[in-house]
């Protein structure tokens, strides 16, 4: 099935610091989706993409749905300790009864103060 | 807040057991999405229904069922449990039947003794 690839499994970075994420796939997707989740939390949608080369910011993030359509990448500026959590891309593929979001397997993202 | 609900947040039972879970969509939301997390598979999609009807099928167990109600409502009936379905799982729901844009609840965990 598909499969994305996110690395490395976890990132330290120091307060302030900007951090960017990518993943990757041999797939192309309809729809990239990138997800934070809180331990013992559900997963909440920061930004959604849905055409190829588009750049969506919400807030301090942005993220872009690559061109080739099997990537996409996310940067977090100036970071702050409440960053902190795991950072997961989604996409979508296929139509109709047949589409679904697979997701990667997250990156755990570490700030130190 | 996503808008999602699930109940219970915890459920503690015995292998061999049976237990529903239940998931209340976003309002106007029509589908209605059912994943499981575990600590070594991340999130992986188990069914989708959209108004009513199972629309998708992921990596679902014969042993567990799903069903959504008139009130769009669902529940995931998990059976004969296991050791191994301990778990975080996790209701989203989205406006249409295509599986894009997704809001998570903020998940059953699940303890099987």
């Amino acid at each position: 099935g598909q499969q994305l690839n996110q690395s490395p499994q976890s990132m330290f970075i120091q307060e302030g610091e900007d951090v960017s994420m990518n993943c990757t796939s041999s797939s192309i997707f309809n729809t990239w989706l990138w997800y934070k989740q809180d331990p013992g939390e559900g997963p909440v949608l920061l930004i959604a993409l849905y055409k190829a080369g588009e750049l969506t910011s919400n807030g301090r993030l942005t993220a872009q749905f690559g061109i080739t359509r099997k990537d996409s990448f996310l940067n977090i500026s100036a970071s702050i300790p409440s960053d902190v959590g795991i950072y997961f891309c989604a996409g979508q593929d296929g139509t109709g009864a047949n589409s679904k979001l697979t997701f990667g397997k997250g990156i755990t993202l570490s700030v130190r103060p | 807040d996503s808008g999602v609900t699930q109940t219970p947040k915890h459920l503690i039972t015995a292998t061999g057991q049976r237990v529903t879970l239940r998931c209340s969509p976003r309002s106007g939301d029509l589908s209605v999405y059912w994943y499981q997390q575990s600590l070594d598979q991340g999130l992986q999609f188990l069914i989708q229904y959209y108004n009513g009807e199972e629309r998708a099928k992921g990596n679902i167990l014969e042993r567990f069922s799903a069903q959504q109600f008139p009130d769009l409502h669902s529940e995931l009936n998990l059976s004969s449990l296991e050791l191994g379905d301990s778990a975080l799982y996790f209701c989203a729901s989205s406006p249409r039947a295509v599986a894009d844009t997704q809001y998570f609840g903020p998940g059953t965990r699940l303890t099987v003794l």
